[in-house]
Protein backbone atom coordinates (compact mmCIF):
# COMPACT_ATOMS: atom_id res chain seq x y z
CA UNK A 1 0.00 0.00 0.00
CA UNK A 2 1.02 3.51 -0.27
CA UNK A 3 0.58 6.74 1.29
CA UNK A 4 1.00 10.31 1.15
CA UNK A 5 0.96 12.54 4.22
CA UNK A 6 1.17 15.86 4.50
CA UNK A 7 0.67 16.47 8.50
CA UNK A 8 0.49 20.48 8.50
CA UNK A 9 -3.14 21.10 7.12
CA UNK A 10 -2.78 25.39 7.05
CA UNK A 11 -0.27 27.44 7.25
CA UNK A 12 0.01 31.09 7.55
CA UNK A 13 2.91 33.20 7.36
CA UNK A 14 3.58 36.71 6.50
CA UNK A 15 4.78 38.17 3.06
CA UNK A 16 8.37 37.58 2.59
CA UNK A 17 8.85 35.18 5.40
CA UNK A 18 10.53 31.20 4.08
CA UNK A 19 7.83 28.61 4.40
CA UNK A 20 8.37 24.91 4.13
CA UNK A 21 5.97 22.02 3.28
CA UNK A 22 6.30 18.30 4.69
CA UNK A 23 5.32 15.74 2.67
CA UNK A 24 6.08 12.25 4.10
CA UNK A 25 5.32 9.15 1.92
CA UNK A 26 5.01 5.50 2.06
CA UNK A 27 6.34 2.67 -0.22
CA UNK A 28 7.40 -1.02 -0.72
CA UNK A 29 8.67 -0.10 -4.32
CA UNK A 30 12.23 0.72 -5.15
CA UNK A 31 10.84 3.11 -7.85
CA UNK A 32 8.91 5.68 -8.40
CA UNK A 33 7.78 9.28 -8.34
CA UNK A 34 7.02 12.37 -6.20
CA UNK A 35 5.25 15.25 -7.26
CA UNK A 36 4.29 18.27 -6.03
CA UNK A 37 0.86 20.29 -7.73
CA UNK A 38 -0.45 23.34 -6.03
CA UNK A 39 -4.20 24.15 -6.13
CA UNK A 40 -4.94 28.31 -6.52
CA UNK A 41 -8.16 29.97 -5.16
CA UNK A 42 -9.33 29.58 -8.94
CA UNK A 43 -9.19 25.75 -8.23
CA UNK A 44 -7.21 24.68 -11.06
CA UNK A 45 -4.47 22.28 -10.45
CA UNK A 46 -1.29 23.19 -11.61
CA UNK A 47 1.92 20.76 -11.90
CA UNK A 48 5.08 21.95 -9.79
CA UNK A 49 7.65 19.24 -10.13
CA UNK A 50 8.25 15.66 -10.90
CA UNK A 51 10.88 13.47 -9.39
CA UNK A 52 12.02 10.01 -9.91
CA UNK A 53 13.45 7.97 -6.95
CA UNK A 54 17.04 7.40 -8.14
CA UNK A 55 17.71 11.12 -8.08
CA UNK A 56 17.95 12.59 -4.66
CA UNK A 57 19.75 16.06 -5.72
CA UNK A 58 17.70 18.66 -4.09
CA UNK A 59 16.10 21.24 -7.07
CA UNK A 60 15.85 24.92 -6.70
CA UNK A 61 13.60 27.22 -9.30
CA UNK A 62 13.23 30.55 -8.40
CA UNK A 63 12.36 30.66 -5.03
CA UNK A 64 10.96 27.12 -5.23
CA UNK A 65 13.36 24.67 -3.86
CA UNK A 66 12.68 20.87 -3.03
CA UNK A 67 15.08 18.67 -0.59
CA UNK A 68 14.15 15.15 -0.96
CA UNK A 69 15.29 12.51 1.60
CA UNK A 70 15.02 8.69 0.90
CA UNK A 71 16.55 7.70 4.30
CA UNK A 72 13.43 9.46 6.02
CA UNK A 73 10.91 9.27 3.02
CA UNK A 74 10.26 12.86 3.06
CA UNK A 75 9.55 15.31 -0.52
CA UNK A 76 9.67 18.88 1.20
CA UNK A 77 9.05 21.95 -0.54
CA UNK A 78 10.55 25.28 0.53
CA UNK A 79 9.06 28.67 -0.80
CA UNK A 80 11.48 31.73 -0.22
CA UNK A 81 10.42 34.93 0.36
CA UNK A 82 6.99 34.02 -0.20
CA UNK A 83 4.50 36.51 -1.74
CA UNK A 84 0.65 36.51 -1.62
CA UNK A 85 0.53 34.60 -4.77
CA UNK A 86 1.88 31.86 -3.18
CA UNK A 87 -1.55 31.58 -1.39
CA UNK A 88 -2.78 28.21 -2.35
CA UNK A 89 -3.24 24.77 -1.62
CA UNK A 90 -0.42 22.56 -2.24
CA UNK A 91 -0.47 18.76 -3.26
CA UNK A 92 1.88 15.84 -2.73
CA UNK A 93 1.57 13.01 -4.57
CA UNK A 94 3.18 9.40 -5.02
CA UNK A 95 3.27 7.20 -8.05
CA UNK A 96 4.80 3.69 -7.90
CA UNK A 97 6.54 1.90 -11.35
CA UNK A 98 5.27 -1.23 -11.99
CA UNK A 99 1.51 -2.35 -11.09
CA UNK A 100 -1.09 -2.09 -13.41
CA UNK A 101 -4.33 -0.10 -11.90
CA UNK A 102 -4.17 2.89 -9.65
CA UNK A 103 -1.00 3.84 -9.09
CA UNK A 104 -1.48 7.77 -8.24
CA UNK A 105 -1.87 8.97 -4.61
CA UNK A 106 -1.96 12.42 -3.48
CA UNK A 107 -1.70 13.77 0.19
CA UNK A 108 -4.99 15.53 1.60
CA UNK A 109 -2.97 19.19 0.72
CA UNK A 110 -1.30 21.85 3.03
CA UNK A 111 -3.65 25.23 2.81
CA UNK A 112 -0.82 28.00 2.59
CA UNK A 113 -2.47 31.61 3.29
CA UNK A 114 0.65 34.52 2.97
CA UNK A 115 -0.81 37.65 4.67
CA UNK A 116 0.32 41.05 3.43
CA UNK B 1 -6.79 25.67 -26.50
CA UNK B 2 -6.51 23.76 -23.34
CA UNK B 3 -5.74 19.93 -23.70
CA UNK B 4 -7.92 18.76 -21.04
CA UNK B 5 -11.57 20.58 -20.83
CA UNK B 6 -14.61 19.46 -18.71
CA UNK B 7 -17.87 20.36 -19.24
CA UNK B 8 -20.04 22.00 -17.18
CA UNK B 9 -17.60 24.12 -15.09
CA UNK B 10 -20.02 24.44 -12.30
CA UNK B 11 -23.17 22.66 -12.19
CA UNK B 12 -26.05 23.42 -9.39
CA UNK B 13 -28.76 20.09 -9.45
CA UNK B 14 -31.34 18.63 -6.80
CA UNK B 15 -31.34 15.23 -4.89
CA UNK B 16 -32.52 12.39 -7.58
CA UNK B 17 -31.45 13.67 -10.58
CA UNK B 18 -29.26 12.42 -13.29
CA UNK B 19 -25.85 14.63 -14.02
CA UNK B 20 -23.46 13.70 -16.52
CA UNK B 21 -19.92 15.75 -16.72
CA UNK B 22 -18.03 15.47 -19.56
CA UNK B 23 -14.25 15.38 -20.36
CA UNK B 24 -12.13 15.82 -23.88
CA UNK B 25 -8.74 15.66 -23.97
CA UNK B 26 -6.38 16.43 -27.12
CA UNK B 27 -3.46 15.35 -25.39
CA UNK B 28 -3.83 11.96 -27.27
CA UNK B 29 -3.00 10.27 -24.10
CA UNK B 30 -4.47 6.64 -23.47
CA UNK B 31 -5.38 6.93 -19.83
CA UNK B 32 -8.19 8.91 -18.67
CA UNK B 33 -9.10 9.54 -14.73
CA UNK B 34 -12.15 10.98 -12.80
CA UNK B 35 -11.10 12.20 -9.36
CA UNK B 36 -13.01 13.97 -6.52
CA UNK B 37 -11.94 16.67 -4.28
CA UNK B 38 -13.49 17.33 -0.79
CA UNK B 39 -11.75 19.37 1.10
CA UNK B 40 -9.33 18.32 3.54
CA UNK B 41 -9.37 14.99 1.61
CA UNK B 42 -6.66 16.19 -1.37
CA UNK B 43 -8.59 13.99 -4.51
CA UNK B 44 -9.91 10.43 -4.46
CA UNK B 45 -10.15 8.38 -7.14
CA UNK B 46 -13.64 7.50 -8.59
CA UNK B 47 -12.81 5.79 -11.79
CA UNK B 48 -9.84 5.16 -14.21
CA UNK B 49 -9.66 3.79 -17.73
CA UNK B 50 -6.23 2.75 -20.05
CA UNK B 51 -7.76 2.43 -23.03
CA UNK B 52 -11.76 2.38 -24.96
CA UNK B 53 -12.58 -1.14 -23.40
CA UNK B 54 -10.71 -0.74 -20.32
CA UNK B 55 -12.69 0.95 -17.27
CA UNK B 56 -12.16 -0.13 -13.59
CA UNK B 57 -13.16 1.21 -10.38
CA UNK B 58 -11.72 3.42 -7.78
CA UNK B 59 -11.72 3.94 -3.85
CA UNK B 60 -14.78 5.81 -4.29
CA UNK B 61 -16.93 4.35 -7.24
CA UNK B 62 -20.47 3.73 -5.45
CA UNK B 63 -22.87 5.98 -7.09
CA UNK B 64 -20.94 6.89 -9.79
CA UNK B 65 -20.64 5.31 -13.30
CA UNK B 66 -18.50 6.18 -16.58
CA UNK B 67 -18.49 5.89 -19.92
CA UNK B 68 -15.34 5.86 -22.27
CA UNK B 69 -16.98 6.66 -25.91
CA UNK B 70 -13.34 7.05 -27.39
CA UNK B 71 -10.15 7.83 -26.87
CA UNK B 72 -10.25 11.20 -26.16
CA UNK B 73 -13.89 11.49 -24.47
CA UNK B 74 -14.38 10.12 -20.54
CA UNK B 75 -18.13 10.69 -18.80
CA UNK B 76 -18.90 10.54 -15.35
CA UNK B 77 -22.61 9.91 -14.53
CA UNK B 78 -24.25 10.36 -11.05
CA UNK B 79 -27.16 8.36 -11.44
CA UNK B 80 -29.32 9.74 -8.68
CA UNK B 81 -27.57 12.58 -7.22
CA UNK B 82 -27.25 13.26 -3.26
CA UNK B 83 -25.82 15.87 -1.52
CA UNK B 84 -22.78 14.30 0.11
CA UNK B 85 -21.90 14.15 -3.84
CA UNK B 86 -21.24 18.00 -3.50
CA UNK B 87 -17.58 18.16 -4.71
CA UNK B 88 -15.13 19.49 -6.55
CA UNK B 89 -14.42 17.15 -9.94
CA UNK B 90 -11.71 16.76 -12.13
CA UNK B 91 -10.57 14.82 -14.54
CA UNK B 92 -6.82 13.66 -15.59
CA UNK B 93 -5.23 12.22 -18.58
CA UNK B 94 -1.32 10.29 -18.67
CA UNK B 95 0.45 9.27 -21.49
CA UNK B 96 0.95 5.36 -21.39
CA UNK B 97 4.73 5.76 -22.02
CA UNK B 98 5.48 7.96 -18.86
CA UNK B 99 6.58 5.51 -16.67
CA UNK B 100 5.89 8.25 -14.05
CA UNK B 101 1.90 8.34 -14.82
CA UNK B 102 2.16 11.84 -14.86
CA UNK B 103 -1.22 13.44 -14.20
CA UNK B 104 -2.65 16.16 -16.53
CA UNK B 105 -5.99 17.70 -15.13
CA UNK B 106 -8.61 19.67 -16.55
CA UNK B 107 -9.76 23.15 -14.92
CA UNK B 108 -12.41 21.08 -12.83
CA UNK B 109 -16.36 20.88 -11.96
CA UNK B 110 -17.67 22.23 -9.48
CA UNK B 111 -20.82 20.47 -8.84
CA UNK B 112 -23.58 20.94 -6.31
CA UNK B 113 -26.76 18.99 -5.19
CA UNK B 114 -29.67 20.27 -3.24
Amino acid sequence: AQKVTQAQTEISVVEKEDVTLDCVYETRDTTYYLFWYKQPPSGELVFLIRRNSFDEQNEISGRYSWNFQKSTSSFNFTITASQVVDSAVYFCALSEIGNYGQNFVFGPGTRLSVLP
Amino acid sequence: DADVTQTPRNRITKTGKRIMLECSQTKGHDRMYWYRQDPGLGLQLIYYSFDVKDINKGEISDGYSVSRQAQAKFSLSLESAIPNQTALYFCATSDLEDRSDEQFFGPGTRLTVL
